[in-house]
């Protein structure tokens, strides 16, 4: 059984760009859910994705959009990227839609914007 | 406005001993708490949870007490390992059993267990 999978471990990017960050679900779990951690914080929820629909939003602007494919993986999207953005970005599926209940975490994305 | 309040950033403990991991949240809605933890490089592990209903739940060496009228709730572990350190997170969910798709969580404690 393969756990949660991140891509890409580190990045570094220039202030107004755009990034795509991708992860693929663990075997058998169809929701994908983002958080957002910052430094000296805890992970903060950013969006969830069910059956390629987003399933409920935290506290983000729009510019943080995402996307899910049928087979789960799941995208997400930063736009206009601020010096602010720079965090780790955490993936966490689950099995059933709309719970947090038996979320896997990936090991995150370090995104650094300069 | 922070819902979830861990006030203590750092905790040491000499191996064998107990450790106690304090958090505090004022969300009323919430009725749903768990306890993650978090190795460096790695993402948040869960490790358990306890929902408003009751007061104590145990695993092993890890009990969690919730005390519903002071907001208050613990992690206990019991006796602790150098391998329990790390950062430990406390999270909240409005919905029993995790029926709610969103966490709130604290900004995390560092266990430091000393040999």
């Amino acid at each position: 059984e393969t756990g949660v999978t991140q891509s890409p471990t580190h990045l570094i990017k220039t202030r107004g760009q755009q990034v795509t960050l991708r992860c693929s679900s663990q075997s058998g779990h169809n929701t994908v859910s983002w958080y957002q951690q910052a430094l000296g914080q805890g992970p903060q929820f950013i969006f969830q994705y069910y059956r390629e629909e987003e399933n409920g939003r935290g506290n983000f602007p729009p510019r943080f959009s995402g996307l899910q494919f049928p087979n789960y993986s799941s995208e997400l999207n930063v736009n206009a990227l601020e010096l602010d953005d720079s965090a780790l970005y955490l993936c966490a599926s689950s099995l059933a839609a709309g719970t947090n209940y038996g979320y896997t975490f990936g090991s995150g994305t370090r995104l650094t914007v300069v | 406005d922070q819902q979830v309040k861990q006030n203590s950033p750092s905790l040491s403990v000499q191996e064998g001993r107990i450790s106690i991991l304090n958090c505090d949240y004022t969300n009323s809605m919430f009725d749903y708490f768990l306890w993650y933890k978090k190795y460096p490089a790695e993402g948040p592990t869960f490790l358990i949870s306890i929902s408003s209903i009751k007061d104590k739940n145990e695993d092993g060496r890890f009990t969690v007490f919730l005390n519903k009228s002071a907001k208050h709730l613990s992690l206990h572990i019991v006796p602790s390992q150098p391998g329990d350190s790390a950062v430990y997170f406390c999270a909240a969910g409005v919905g029993y059993e995790g029926s709610n798709y969103k966490l709130t969580f604290g900004k995390g404690t560092l266990l430091t267990v000393n040999p």
